[in-house]
């Protein structure tokens, strides 16, 4: 299995630019999870989704923030227009509804200047 | 509500020194419980969990006990290695209905293990 799957491993951009964030969780996974980590805030839940459905999108910070997941295989975390502070890590987890591990991308580090 | 709550950090440690990271959880039903390890440049990984009160999970000679009196799940080692310094998060899960809760996470303990 190759396990959770995000592009790009790296992101560096200029203010005010589109990002656009991609994961591809684990097939047979029907919970997909998306946290960002910083050192201030630690690891925070951005939004969830079952079965392509956004379940809780509480975490998301701002409206310039936002998630889809069009099919089983792929969601997306889009920044619109980025700002310094959106500057962390960003993961991507999956874990099948009726168990209880999340299976952890390796991350996107982004750097807005 | 639900919340984690474990030591800060950091922590240093000598190779083959005992381990100890408290975690405390405040919880609404009957959560779960998971440690989580985070190494340099990658992505969580869970260490081990419980499900149950008075479960025991170990891995990698890394143990913690699930105890609903004291609400507590603390991370123990006894003979740390140098290949053990990440950082730790304690996390737990409550269930609704049958299905998973999200995971909350506590905001992790860096660990470092001098040779």
């Amino acid at each position: 299995d190759a396990g959770v799957i995000q592009s790009p491993r790296h992101e560096v951009t200029e203010m005010g630019q589109e990002v656009t964030l991609r994961c591809k969780p684990i097939s047979g996974h029907n919970s997909l999870f998306w946290y960002r980590q910083t050192m201030m805030r630690g690891l925070e839940l951005l939004i969830y989704f079952n079965n392509n459905v956004p379940i809780d999108d509480s975490g998301m910070p701002e409206d310039r923030f936002s998630a889809k997941m069009p099919n089983a295989s792929f969601s997306t975390l889009k920044i619109q227009p980025s700002e310094p502070r959106d500057s962390a890590v960003y993961f991507c987890a999956s874990t099948r509804t009726s168990g209880n591990e999340q299976f952890f991308g390796p991350g996107t580090r982004l750097t807005v200047l | 509500g639900n919340s984690v709550t474990q030591m800060e950090g950091p922590v240093t440690l000598s190779e083959e020194a005992f381990l100890t990271i408290n975690c405390t959880y405040t919880a609404t039903g009957y959560p779960s419980l998971f440690w989580y390890v985070q190494y340099p440049g990658e992505g969580l990984q869970l260490l081990l969990k419980a499900t149950k009160a008075d479960d025991k999970g170990s891995n990698k000679g890394f143990e913690a006990t699930y105890r609903k009196e004291t609400t507590s799940f603390h991370l123990e080692k006894g003979s740390v290695q140098v290949s053990d310094s990440a950082v730790y998060f304690c996390a737990l899960s409550v269930h609704y209905g049958g299905s998973q809760g999200n995971l909350i996470f506590g905001k992790g303990t860096k660990l470092s293990v001098k040779p």
